[in-house]
């Protein structure tokens, strides 16, 4: 089983829609965890990190699930900006260091 | 807003040839990482970096990789002699001091695409 796990999509959303997606990490060790973003080519960049009661940032929603393995992303009102990869990103803190361990991503297209 | 610098944007290298890839970190981060992406794959974990010396690898971090803090500023990863499979996107990143309490996630610089004739 891989450590983290993603749909890989793409999701087609249409303007202003709604867009969930989730992701499953199979180390119940795992202490962190953040949702990146990837555009086409670039660098991952830091979207949110997910904290245990959920949380929110403008439209984006983000929830933790430990019990079950698995964090989720809720994307409202999707702008065409928002077309991305959207990478789970799980973080194992250890004393020397941290290491990110990513997903495949979740490729959202937002169409007119 | 700081952010983390690599040099170059691209590098083409003939295989078996040495490729050293720069990276300057934000400066008052601790922590350093370099990952790699391979076209159409995710990212992959390569190495973190902390008190001048290697704090985890992964197993690709095989005996060709080498990293360096050579001043206070740069951060290097060095291919010994590249192979053809080594081509893929190289990204520096880095993060203010982690302890087992922390959290602090990473700012990624923006790669150096590494192309392996």
């Amino acid at each position: 089983r891989k450590e983290v796990e993603q749909d890989p999509g793409p999701f087609n959303v249409p303007e202003g829609a709604t867009v969930a997606f989730n992701c499953t990490y199979s180390n119940s060790a795992s202490q962190s965890f953040f949702w990146y973003r990837q555009d086409c080519r670039k660098e991952p960049k830091l979207l949110m990190s997910v904290y245990s009661s959920g949380n929110e940032d403008g439209r984006f929603t983000a929830q933790l699930n430990r019990a079950s393995q698995y964090i989720s992303l809720l994307i409202r009102d999707s702008k065409l900006s928002d077309s991305a990869t959207y990478l789970c990103v799980v973080l194992h803190i250890k004393a020397a260091g941290n290491k990110l361990t990513f997903g495949g991503g979740t490729r959202v297209l937002v169409k007119p | 807003e700081p952010e983390v610098t690599q040099t170059p944007s691209h590098q083409v290298t003939q295989m078996g040839q040495e490729v050293i890839l720069r990276c300057v970190p934000i400066s008052n981060h601790l922590y350093f990482y370099w990952y790699r992406q391979i076209l159409g794959q995710k990212v992959e974990f390569l190495v973190s970096f902390y008190n001048n010396e290697i704090s985890e690898k992964s197993e690709i971090f095989d005996d060709q990789f080498s990293v360096e803090r050579p001043d206070g500023s740069n951060f290097t990863l060095k291919i010994r002699s590249t192979k053809l499979e080594d081509s893929a996107m190289y990204f520096c990143a880095s993060s203010e001091e982690g302890t087992v309490i922390s959290n602090q996630p990473q700012h990624f610089g923006d790669g150096t695409r590494l192309s392996i004739l």
